[in-house]
Formats: C-alpha cells, structure tokens, sequence
C-alpha cells in the first residue's frame, strides 16, 4: 500500500533560519502529492501541491518539488516566521479518493 | 461563508453514552470523509462517502456508523462511547474522484470521561 514518512519534530528554528522539512513516500503508479499546514486550533489546509513528477509546488515562500527518482517531496522555506508556527503534513493522493498522511511535524519559530 | 463546517465544536460525554457530530459543505464537492486526529497529531481516515455511497471505511469499529443524507451532509453517530474516542475529529470534502486537494472542517475535540 501507499506510505508517506516525514521527518519527526518538534523542530524549533529561530526567526528567519531556513526551513527544511523532509518528506517521502511509497506508491504505486503516479500520486499527487500536498502539503499542508494545521495551525492550533484549526483544521489542515491546503499549504502547497504537485501533480507529477518535477512539479514545484509553492506558496507563500514554501517550496516543494515533486521528485520521482528519490521519491522524495521535501517542504523548504528561505526565512521563517513567528506566524509559520504550525504542524505540517505531507500526503499522497494515488486516486480512489483515499489520502495517506505522514504523521506531521510541529514547527515552532522563536523571535 | 464557511466552506466545511462542523457542529459542535467541543462535545464533552461520558462513558457509555451516544452522540453526534454534524458537518456540511457549501462547495458542491462530490466526496466527503471523517477523520481522526489523536492527541499526537497523528491523522487516520475513518470513512469516505462519494455522492452519498460508502466508498472508505478503514478497519473503524462498528460503534461509529456514518449517515449521508445527501452529498452535501456526512454525520457520524458514535455509540457507546469509550475512553479511547476522545480525540479531535475532522470532516472534510474534495472534488470528484481525481486526485483533488480535500478542505477540512475546524474539527470537533471529543472528550469522553
């Protein structure tokens, strides 16, 4: 079946560091793949996706580009902020209307 | 204008008894599902509707039981309420049966006592 592993957090990064959030996957034939984003007290929301394979997915300063050959959908940002606190999680979509979640990753940005 | 919305927003029970969570969506989606979100994050699918047929029910006991009664609607009974059910729950909705991105609702935190 399909699987997605995310790097475990907490990971806690001082205002403006570089973010890098792995991300990577089992599937077969050709998924979709998303991130998103829960901030506290809120449900998942679309961060970012890519449909195929070297697709970049970007938003609001995050990046991800969709890599077939590593499997690989890793979450990137050049400068964090305060307001980018959030759980993140990577998800494959492989059809069927059935999403499989990574386990996400808190991300806590210090001032 | 709430795309996917979801009632109550708390629910605090105790053990044994049964209750409901609503939820609706205003965007025309075909395909609706329920979510559980424990307390370390971890977010597992309960059970999918796509124009209000069953498609998805992941290994949930039959304790829960889903009810569509048209496309715009999926309600979760739970009977018998257990320690174990207290979580945050989330009903989300997507487009057709491509590989859409889903909207979640702001989610209903369950305690059972």
């Amino acid at each position: 079946g399909n699987s997605v592993t995310q790097m475990e957090g907490p990971v806690t990064l001082s205002e403006e560091a570089f973010l890098t959030i792995n991300c990577t996957y089992t599937a077969t034939g050709y998924p979709s793949l998303f991130w998103y984003v829960q901030y506290p007290g809120e449900g998942l929301q679309l961060l970012l996706k890519a449909t195929k394979a070297d697709d970049k997915g970007s938003n609001k300063g995050f990046e991800a580009t969709y890599r077939k050959e590593t499997t690989s959908f890793h979450l990137e940002k050049g400068s964090v902020q305060v307001s980018d606190s959030a759980v993140y999680f990577c998800a494959l979509d492989g059809g069927y209307q059935k999403v499989t979640f990574g386990t996400g990753t808190k991300l806590q940005v210090i001032p | 204008d709430t795309a996917v919305s979801q009632t109550p927003k708390y629910l605090v029970t105790q053990m044994g008894n049964d209750k409901s969570i609503k939820c609706e969506q205003n965007l025309g989606h075909d395909t609706m599902y329920w979510y559980k979100q424990d307390s370390k994050k971890f977010l597992k699918i309960m059970f999918s509707y796509n124009n209000k047929e069953l498609i998805i029910n992941e290994t949930v006991p039959n304790r829960f039981s889903p009810k569509s009664p048209d496309k715009a609607h999926l309600n979760l009974h739970i009977n018998s309420l257990e320690l174990g059910d207290s979580a945050v729950y989330f009903c989300a909705s997507s487009q057709g049966t491509g590989k859409n991105e889903q909207f979640f609702g702001p989610g209903t935190r369950l305690t059972v006592l």
